[in-house]
C-alpha cells in the first residue's frame, strides 16, 4: 500500500477485555513506532522496533501493554485487561531507516474502554 | 513535565493573511524539530523540519524559524488558505549522536482555523 494502515479504526472494549491493534507499515520501512494520543494531548511514544527487534519499550505504560513485530513487517499492539485510562488513539508510524527523520503515521485506532 | 509546549490551543486567521504558530521546548538535548499537520480522523502528516544548526528553513508557503538561545521555534504560513485548517503539532528529538534520537516528543497541538 501507499501508506501506513491500521486496523481496526475504531474499537470499543469492556473494561477487563484484551484487545489487539494491527499496524501495516510502508513496505520496506525498517523502523516502526507506536504512539498513544490521549484526548487533547499530543502523541506520546510507546515503543520502537527496528525490523523485528524491539529496541525501546520505555514508553509502554504498564506490563498490560505488549507489542510485537515477529517478521519485521506487520506489528501488533496488545493491551490486556483494558482499563478506562487506556482509552486513546493509538498511532503507528514507520520510517525508512533508523536515521531517517521523517516518520509516516497511520490514521490510528481509536480505543474506547467502557 | 511538558518538554515541548504549544501554549496556544487555537488560532484563527483570515484567508490570505499570515499564520504564526509557536512552540517552546525545555530539553537542551533536542536538536531537530519538526512540524506535523493533522486533519480529523487522520494521522499526523510531516510538514517541515529544521536542524539546530540552522535558524530558518523554508518550503513554499511554510517557513520554520528556530531561536536556539530562547528554545523557541515558530511556523509561519503565508498566505494562509482554508485548506490549512488543521491541528499543528510541534515535535522534537535529541541529537543524532546521542541515544533515543528516533524518539519524537510532541506538543499538545494548536488548532488553526483559516476563515475564507
Amino acid at each position: 500500500g501507499a501508506g501506513v494502515s491500521q486496523s481496526p479504526r475504531y474499537k470499543v472494549a469492556k473494561r477487563g477485555q484484551d484487545v489487539a491493534l494491527r499496524c501495516d507499515p510502508i513496505s520496506g520501512h525498517v523502523s516502526l513506532f507506536w504512539y498513544q494520543q490521549a484526548l487533547g494531548q499530543g502523541p506520546e511514544f510507546l515503543t520502537y522496533f527496528q525490523n523485528e527487534a524491539q529496541l525501546d519499550k520505555s514508553g509502554l505504560p504498564s506490563d498490560r501493554f505488549f507489542a510485537e513485530r515477529p517478521e519485521g513487517s506487520v506489528s501488533t499492539l496488545k493491551i490486556q485487561r483494558t482499563q478506562q485510562e487506556d482509552s486513546a488513539v493509538y498511532l503507528c508510524a514507520s520510517s525508512l531507516t533508523y536515521y531517517t527523520d521523517t516518520q509516516y503515521f497511520g490514521p490510528g485506532t481509536r480505543l474506547t474502554v467502557l | 513535565d511538558q518538554q515541548v509546549k504549544q501554549n496556544s490551543p487555537s488560532l484563527s486567521v483570515q484567508e490570505g493573511r499570515i499564520s504564526i504558530l509557536n512552540c517552546d521546548y525545555t530539553n537542551s538535548m533536542f536538536d531537530y524539530f519538526l512540524w506535523y499537520k493533522k486533519y480529523p480522523a487522520e494521522g499526523p502528516t510531516f510538514l517541515i523540519s529544521i536542524s539546530s544548526i540552522k535558524d530558518k528553513n523554508e518550503d513554499g508557503r511554510f517557513t520554520v524559524f528556530l531561536n536556539k538561545s530562547a528554545k523557541h521555534l515558530s511556523l509561519h504560513i503565508v498566505p494562509s488558505q482554508p485548506g490549512d485548517s488543521a491541528v499543528y503539532f510541534c515535535a522534537a528529538r535529541p541529537d543524532r549522536g546521542g541515544g533515543s534520537n528516533y524518539k519524537l516528543t510532541f506538543g499538545k497541538g494548536t488548532l488553526l482555523t483559516v476563515n475564507p
